[in-house]
């Protein structure tokens, strides 16, 4: 099976801009999650999608906001961006809610300048 | 939120040699797992541990679990130039934040 894709790789935009990142998961999976990887904070659970429906969201402020289509593909949208922003936006998936085992994305590099 | 830390932040050794990985958490949890993510790329899940096991192996790692001192290691025998990453404890909690992953441990082994 192919592993989870995230799009773009790489990305630069700048303050006050918003910015929409993408996830595929594996094929079968249903859930996604969302995780925001900074040197200084290190790696953080932002949201995670199963069916559409968001069930759990890490402490991030309403800036950060994400969707899942019917086909489980996900997105994650940040507006108004800050420079505190830039990161390694992290997705990973699972065939059900459980943290047995997650499947991680390349991630996406997200640069605010 | 940080839960786990883990020690030390960076460790370099030779390959052949063994390297060992701590981790130390503050509440209860479910389970917990080890990741590699090589240089800012995807992690890769290496090995989970439930808390009521007290040692796991994979191939060339073992992992123990010390739920009353709330600490567990990870053991890399035989170590490779390809093992060098960062290697990360995640707890499941069982709570809303999902896994809660430490800071990580830059391994670096030399040839």
């Amino acid at each position: 099976k192919a592993g989870v894709t995230q799009t773009p790789r790489y990305l630069i935009k700048t303050r006050g801009q918003q910015v929409t990142l993408s996830c595929s998961p594996i094929s079968g999976h249903r859930s996604v999650s969302w995780y925001q990887q900074t040197p200084g904070q290190g790696l953080q659970f932002l949201f995670e999608y199963f069916s559409e429906t968001q069930r759990n969201k890490g402490n991030f402020p309403g800036r950060f906001s994400g969707r899942q289509f019917s086909n489980s593909r996900s997105e994650m949208n940040v507006s108004t961006l800050e420079l505190g922003d830039s990161a390694l936006y992290l997705c990973a998936s699972s065939e059900i809610p459980s943290t047995d085992t997650q499947y991680f994305g390349p991630g996406t590099r997200l640069t605010v300048l | 939120s940080q839960q786990g830390e883990e020690d030390p932040q960076a460790l370099s050794i030779q390959e052949g040699e063994n390297a060992t990985m701590n981790c130390s958490y503050k509440t209860s949890i479910n389970n917990l797992q080890w990741y590699r993510q090589n240089s800012g790329r995807g992690l890769v899940h290496l090995i989970l541990i439930r808390s009521n096991e007290r040692e796991k192996h994979s191939g060339r790692l073992r992992v123990t679990l010390d739920t009353s001192k709330k600490s567990s290691s990870l053991l890399i025998t035989a170590s490779r130039a390809a093992d060098t990453a960062s290697y990360f404890c995640a707890t499941d909690r069982g709570g809303s934040e999902k896994l809660v992953f430490g800071k990580g441990t830059k391994l670096t082994v030399n040839p």
